[in-house]
């Protein structure tokens, strides 16, 4: 068990560029979470899947944003036409079936800087 | 109304106190309820979750929950200053999976 992993750690872009973030999950997880922080806040929740399956989305995800796991493993988000209020720190989390009793592990984030 | 609210401090707490952490939550029908600590830079971990109205205890933690009051708080007894930190609370909402709050910062001071 190697944990969830978020490649890159950083990125550096500047606005009106696309960008494309990548989460590997716990192996035996079968959800998969995208979640947002910005600094002083809370994680802010975007998206989540359960397997394949893309279970709900915020309303606070706008069209730029769009989310997969393909073959319910690794899951790609991706944000298209960057603006600077998409600066932020990216958090992808996996768990087994709901929270149950081992709640959610985080990746260590994709911090977003866009310029 | 936020869904999940915490004062985002900070709270200072003397090392051996027991800090205490609280959180309120506005969806009635919320069943499970989590706390999270976050280092600066880091991402969040799980330290406790609770479903039972009544206390459940981890070593130095303990969680407290009274879902009349709508309430939900964190104890930590002998506070270390390993333990300043940010404490998030969560809870699931409708279908959101888990809604988080802004967090209260704790530190811990030597």
């Amino acid at each position: 068990d190697t944990g969830v992993s978020q490649d890159p750690r950083h990125k550096i872009t500047k606005r009106g560029q696309n960008v494309t973030f990548r989460c590997d999950p716990i192996s035996e997880h079968n959800r998969l979470y995208w979640y947002r922080q910005t600094l002083g806040q809370g994680p802010e929740f975007l998206t989540y899947f359960q397997n394949e399956a893309q279970l709900e989305k915020s309303r606070l995800l706008s069209d730029r944003f769009s989310a997969e796991r393909p073959k319910g493993s690794f899951s790609t988000l991706e944000i298209q036409r960057t603006e600077q209020g998409d600066s932020a720190m990216y958090l992808c989390a996996s768990s087994l079936a709901g929270p149950g009793d081992r709640g959610y592990t985080f990746g260590s984030g994709t911090r977003l800087t866009v310029v | 109304q936020k869904e999940v609210e915490q004062n985002s401090g900070p709270l200072s707490v003397p090392e051996g106190a027991i800090a205490s952490l609280n959180c309120t939550y506005s969806d009635r029908g919320s069943q499970s309820f989590f706390w999270y600590r976050q280092y600066s830079g880091k991402s969040p971990e799980l330290i406790m979750f609770i479903y039972s109205n009544g206390d459940k205890e981890d070593g130095r933690f303990t969680a407290q929950l009274n879902k009349a009051s709508q309430y939900v708080s964190l104890l930590i007894r002998d506070s270390q200053p390993s333990d300043s930190a940010t404490y998030l609370c969560a809870s699931p909402v409708g279908n959101t999976p888990l809604v988080f709050g802004k967090g209260t910062r704790l530190s811990v001071i030597a």
